[in-house]
């Protein structure tokens, strides 16, 4: 039992480029959501699925794309990278709602030159 | 809006000695609310909520909702408590995301 898997754990991209950050859980859980660490800033949402095929916006969506196909996988997508998204990215599940225990991915820390 | 207020980012105390990390919140409704700690090169993780009413290695934290407040704290710090700390709200229900504050950062000082 894996819990959640985040890839890569490190990347560096430059300005412009796309990529995509992968997570998956093998708890079948609905709720997953991505979130971004920054010092100072803690953390915050931006984007978010309760179910497969349902995806919402967090407080931070812009620059950013998710999808959710399938319960177990939540990759989330940049699609022209910015300095602004130099980051620590942690995908999250949980069953159930969101007053449920978040089960965190070990992250993954992006740099944008 | 709900928000959650850490005041300290960084707070340092000798092993041994009281600890407590301030959470300060807003939301007219009632509220979940938890502790998740990060330990260095590890994950993010639950420490612990306030309707388990638990204790987890020694931290005990209790909603105050007059004061809305949720203080973590622990009588004896030890130097294995060094970690960042958040504090975050879940609205009542659990429908709507999880707010978390910015986190403190605890140093446990031999």
């Amino acid at each position: 039992n894996a819990g959640v898997t985040q890839t890569p754990k490190f990347q560096v991209l430059k300005t412009g480029q796309s990529m995509t950050l992968q997570c998956a859980q093998d708890m079948n859980h609905e709720y997953m959501s991505w979130y971004r660490q920054d010092p100072g800033m803690g953390l915050r949402l931006i984007h978010y699925s309760v179910g497969a095929g349902i995806t919402d916006q967090g407080e931070v969506p812009n620059g950013y794309n998710v999808s959710r196909s399938t319960t177990e996988d939540f990759p989330l997508r940049l699609l022209s990278a910015a300095p602004s998204q130099t980051s620590v990215y942690f995908c999250a599940s949980s069953s159930g709602a969101f007053n449920q225990p978040q089960h965190f991915g070990d992250g993954t820390r992006l740099s944008i030159l | 809006a709900q928000r959650v207020t850490q005041p300290e980012k960084l707070l340092s105390v000798f092993k041994g000695a009281p600890v407590e990390l301030k959470c300060n919140y807003s939301y007219s409704g009632s509220p979940e609310l938890f502790w998740y700690v990060q330990y260095s090169r590890q994950r993010l993780q639950l420490l612990l909520r306030h309707i388990s009413r638990e204790s987890i290695k020694g931290f005990t934290a209790d909603l105050n909702k007059g004061e809305t407040s949720f203080h973590l704290k622990k009588p004896f710090a030890q130097e294995e408590d060094s970690a960042m700390y958040y504090c975050a709200l879940s609205p009542q229900g659990g429908s709507e995301k999880l707010v978390f504050g910015k986190g403190t950062k605890l140093t446990v000082n031999p």
